[in-house]
């Protein structure tokens, strides 16, 4: 089963409105987890590196204000998209592992976040 | 800034056949990582290479990286339907302790 588990799979939302996406290690804990996003038949870019406790660093490009990273405990990080617009609309994927990006750890994913703003 | 390059970015091969994806990358890294990603999913890791030489085989995929050439191939072999995916590399960045995706190669395999 999932190890890394992300919350809602599909939202809808209205233009302006915010959302909050979640994002769960399930098994293990998790001091570092990432955000990326993905819009369709494109790559995965990395939004931001998410630190339990600490505050996230962010990709440079990537609107701090808008995209609300929030990593409050070892097992939990949200993502929440503030006055969303439809250029927002996109796969949001978060992944995560026990200990960093150090070698030989595993790196989970998570199934994938569909945001359409409309 | 680590660049990362992968080719072909799509691939469409009879079943039965081999070929092979290259993943290239700019800056010097001793971590690489290959994900398949079916329509509509997220990630799905296939092989982790964590040394120069490193080679890593599962069914019918088979992965190596080279370090000093920077350069990592997924090699199929007799390929089947269910194969068919975007195939990702990802190189890991020292500086900035993340992954860098390449642009992914989707593979259409005809029966």
């Amino acid at each position: 089963g999932a190890v890394v588990s992300q919350h809602p799979s599909r939202v809808i939302c209205k233009s302006g409105t915010s959302v909050k996406i979640e994002c769960r290690s399930l098994d293990f804990q998790a001091t570092t987890m990432f955000w990326y996003r993905q819009f369709p038949k494109q790559s995965l870019m990395l939004m931001a590196t998410s630190n339990e406790g600490s505050k996230a660093t962010y990709e440079q490009g990537v609107e701090k204000d808008k995209f609300l990273i929030n990593h409050a405990s070892l097992t939990l990080s949200t993502l929440t998209v503030t006055s969303a617009h439809p250029e927002d609309s996109s796969f949001y994927i978060c992944s995560a592992s026990s200990q960093g990006l150090n070698p030989g750890n595993t790196i989970y994913f998570g199934e994938g976040s569909w945001l359409t703003v409309v | 800034e680590l660049k990362v390059e992968q080719n072909p970015l799509f691939l469409s091969m009879q079943e039965g056949k081999n070929y092979t994806i290259y993943c290239n990358y700019s800056t010097t890294s001793d971590r690489l990582y290959w994900y398949r990603q079916d329509p509509g999913k997220s990630l799905e890791s296939l092989f982790v290479l964590l040394s120069n030489g490193a080679v890593k085989q599962e069914g019918r995929l088979m992965a190596s990286l080279d370090t000093k050439a920077r350069l990592s191939t997924l090699h199929i072999t007799a390929a089947v339907h269910d194969l068919s995916a975007t195939y990702f590399c990802a190189v890991f960045m020292e500086y900035g302790n993340k992954l860098v995706f390449g642009a992914g190669t989707i593979l259409r395999v005809k029966s």
